[in-house]
């Protein structure tokens, strides 16, 4: 399968556990984004990045939610001290380097779910 | 990004065509207009995106506002499978912005 791949699908974690995602783009993809999705609620922006670089960050992302691209290729979403609020979908989508960042078909991960007790 | 409005939910019949409407009244000049929509437990598909014409491709038709201020999502026939969350965004430079969508309901 050559889609975006998410791991670990699902977690389960306490409260002020850390946790990390993982997310594997589509080869030729150098853009890469992530979002976040509530019960009932679309997809919300968190960041997005260019290869390597970081080049947009939602005010969404507090400073508990770090995401990092070192190689340009994969990329990881990290939450430190999680809080029941964080319980939600983690979604990763790629593109292709054309254009403005948000003005093509982005390709979406199928999620990779939060659970915080 | 520009706010939109569309119906929480729409009903249509199998084999019949649907046309979802959305409102973006406060998109500017450059933003495009996408559309993505959502299985249960799936992560957003793409569907169709543009900027000031209208547009086809093998999954919808896509009717923009001469004065772009709104937009119709529009399947020519709608099957069992297209049924889903659809997403209307107008979309900037800055992250797509979401809203609920509407859930499109498929009789058969």
């Amino acid at each position: 399968d050559t889609g975006v791949s998410q791991d670990p699908r699902h977690k389960i974690t306490k409260r002020g556990q850390n946790v990390t995602f993982r997310c594997d783009p589509i080869s030729e993809h150098n853009r890469l984004y992530w979002y976040r999705q509530t019960l009932g609620q679309g997809p919300e922006f968190l960041t997005y990045f260019q290869n390597e670089a970081q080049l947009e960050k939602s005010r969404l992302l507090s400073d508990r939610f770090s995401a990092e691209r070192p190689k340009g290729s994969f990329s990881t979403l990290e939450i430190q001290r999680t809080e029941q609020g964080d319980s939600a979908m983690y979604l990763c989508a790629s593109s292709p380097s054309r254009g403005l960042p948000f003005a093509g078909e982005l390709f979406f991960g199928e999620g990779s779910r939060l659970t915080v007790l | 990004d520009a706010k939109t409005t569309q119906p929480n939910s729409m009903e249509s019949n199998e084999e019949e065509p649907v046309h979802l409407p959305c409102n973006h009244s406060t998109i500017s000049g450059t933003d495009y207009i996408h559309w993505y929509r959502q299985l249960p437990s799936q992560g957003p598909e793409y569907v169709i995106h543009g900027l000031t014409s209208n547009v086809n491709n093998r999954m919808a038709s896509l009717a923009i506002a001469e004065d772009r201020k709104s937009s119709t999502l529009i399947l020519h026939r709608a099957t069992l499978r297209d049924a889903a969350v659809y997403y209307c965004i107008g979309g900037g430079a800055d992250g797509l912005t979401f809203g609920k969508g509407t859930h499109l309901i498929i009789q058969p």
